[in-house]
């Protein structure tokens, strides 16, 4: 779990605010992923990235703007959102963004909409 | 397209008796299968993957899987539950390709009493 860091652990926001989510891992992979763990439902995958390139957005709302500046750092930009996007929003990195390899999952941010 | 179902969202066992969580996936590939669990206010940590090879597979803390192809089940077994192991546990497939993460199932609840 160290190796793949995210900040902050928990965040309180208004529908009107913005913020963003950062995620840092330090494992050397190339590619990384952004989760939306909510209660009650299966993981949702929202954003890969490798080599810095986004390979895949899941039909994730425009209010959710990803950002991947190298391999070792991914942003999630956050705008005007709903309450129903109140949930644990988990970073996770592996080696290639082939299915085979394992992922490595950091912590996670709680993020409450208000 | 993949496909993962555990069956049973909470299962209960006693300190040292066997642990069983039951995962069926579909696949139209060869899949590569994962077991991860999840502590409360952490990431998911990798227990244990099946990619090629050997159907019986061994992973950290005691745990183990085998993958049955014939079943389409890749259930995950403890000989000996401990308190420790109360969490949530996600089984994952992938069929390995490109630009493909990983489809997870719902999750089963373990609790441990004593």
């Amino acid at each position: 779990e160290t190796g793949v860091t995210q900040t902050p652990r928990h965040l309180v926001m208004g529908m009107t605010n913005k913020k963003s989510l950062k995620c840092e891992q330090h494992l050397g992979h190339n590619a990384m992923y952004w989760y939306k763990q909510s209660a009650k439902k299966p993981l949702e995958l929202m954003f890969v990235y490798n080599f810095k390139e986004q390979t895949e957005n899941n039909s994730v709302p425009s209010r959710f703007s990803p950002e991947c500046p190298n391999s070792s750092h991914l942003f999630l930009h956050l705008h005007t959102l709903q309450p129903e996007d109140s949930a644990l929003y988990l970073c996770a990195s592996s080696r290639g963004d082939r299915g085979k390899n394992e992922q490595y999952f950091g912590p996670g941010t709680r993020l409450t909409v208000t | 397209a993949q496909s993962v179902t555990q069956l049973g969202s909470h299962v209960s066992v006693s300190e040292g008796a066997l642990v069983l969580l039951r995962c069926n996936y579909s696949s139209s590939v060869p899949p590569y299968l994962f077991w991860y669990v999840q502590y409360p206010n952490q990431g998911l940590q990798l227990l244990l993957k099946y990619t090629t090879g050997a159907t019986l597979v061994k992973g950290i803390n005691g745990f183990e899987a085998e993958f049955k192809k014939s079943e389409t089940s890749f259930h995950l077994t403890k000989p000996s539950a401990h308190m420790s192991d109360a969490a949530e546990y996600f089984c994952a497939v992938s069929d390995g390709q490109a630009g493909t993460a990983l489809i997870f199932g719902k999750g089963t609840t373990l609790s441990v009493s004593s």
